[in-house]
């Protein structure tokens, strides 16, 4: 069964700019979780996505958002780019998205914000 | 809320030795599952082993093995046999409450000298 997929691995945008990343799941779930992970805060939970609706959202202005679309595959989108978006976005997919739930990470994506 | 925190920032075995990776963690829940990541320099977050709280003994996964003391709030990895495959940065996380919203350590960087 393949794993996690994100792309694009890496890119590199100016300040104010707009980006989208894409997460496709493992076959077969339906939870798709995204996650921040910069030297100075770690790895921060930005959003939860189950069955195209989001069901928990971390502490992040509203200039990150996502979706989710009827294959389970997740989009996430930042607008107007700040230097300190500058981040490894990491994706992780599980079954039904609950607590006990084991979470499948991708690769990530390397953004760097100019 | 639920909150994470290791203490080590980084950590040194010996190849074939054993080593402890602590973490402690607080949450005002009764039902959680704390777990163990591990992310090589390859960046590809792996799950390593994970507790469910309502459990009393402690997980163990070949090498890995998990010392839970839930009054204390303390879940502690311990790796036996060290192999160089084991350097990587550890994440100790917990997800608490019926949906996926988990919460991260710091990490620690395990180093293994031949």
């Amino acid at each position: 069964k393949a794993g996690v997929t994100q792309t694009p691995r890496y890119l590199i945008k100016t300040r104010g700019q707009q980006v989208t990343l894409s997460c496709s799941p493992i076959s077969g779930h339906r939870s798709v979780s995204w996650y921040q992970q910069t030297p100075g805060q770690g790895l921060q939970f930005l959003f939860e996505y189950f069955s195209e609706t989001q069901r928990n959202k971390g502490n992040f202005p509203g200039r990150f958002s996502g979706r989710q679309f009827s294959n389970s595959r997740s989009e996430m989108n930042v607008s107007t780019l700040e230097l300190g978006d500058s981040a490894l976005y990491l994706c992780a997919s599980s079954l039904q998205g609950r607590g006990a739930d084991t979470q499948y990470f991708g690769p990530g994506t390397r953004l760097t914000v100019l | 809320a639920q909150t994470v925190t290791q203490s080590q920032p980084e950590m040194s075995v010996q190849e074939a030795e054993t080593v402890t990776l602590s973490c402690t963690y607080d949450t005002s829940e009764s039902d959680y599952y704390l777990f163990w990541y591990k992310q090589p320099p390859s960046r590809q977050m792996i799950l390593v082993i994970r507790q469910e709280a309502y459990k009393q003994q402690n997980a163990t996964e070949n090498r890995f093995s998990v010392n839970f003391q839930k009054a204390a709030k303390s879940f502690s990895l311990k790796i036996s046999d060290s192999q160089l495959g084991d350097a990587a940065m550890y994440f100790c996380a917990i997800n608490s409450g019926g949906y996926q919203k988990v919460t991260f350590g710091t990490g620690t960087k395990l180093q293994v000298i031949p």
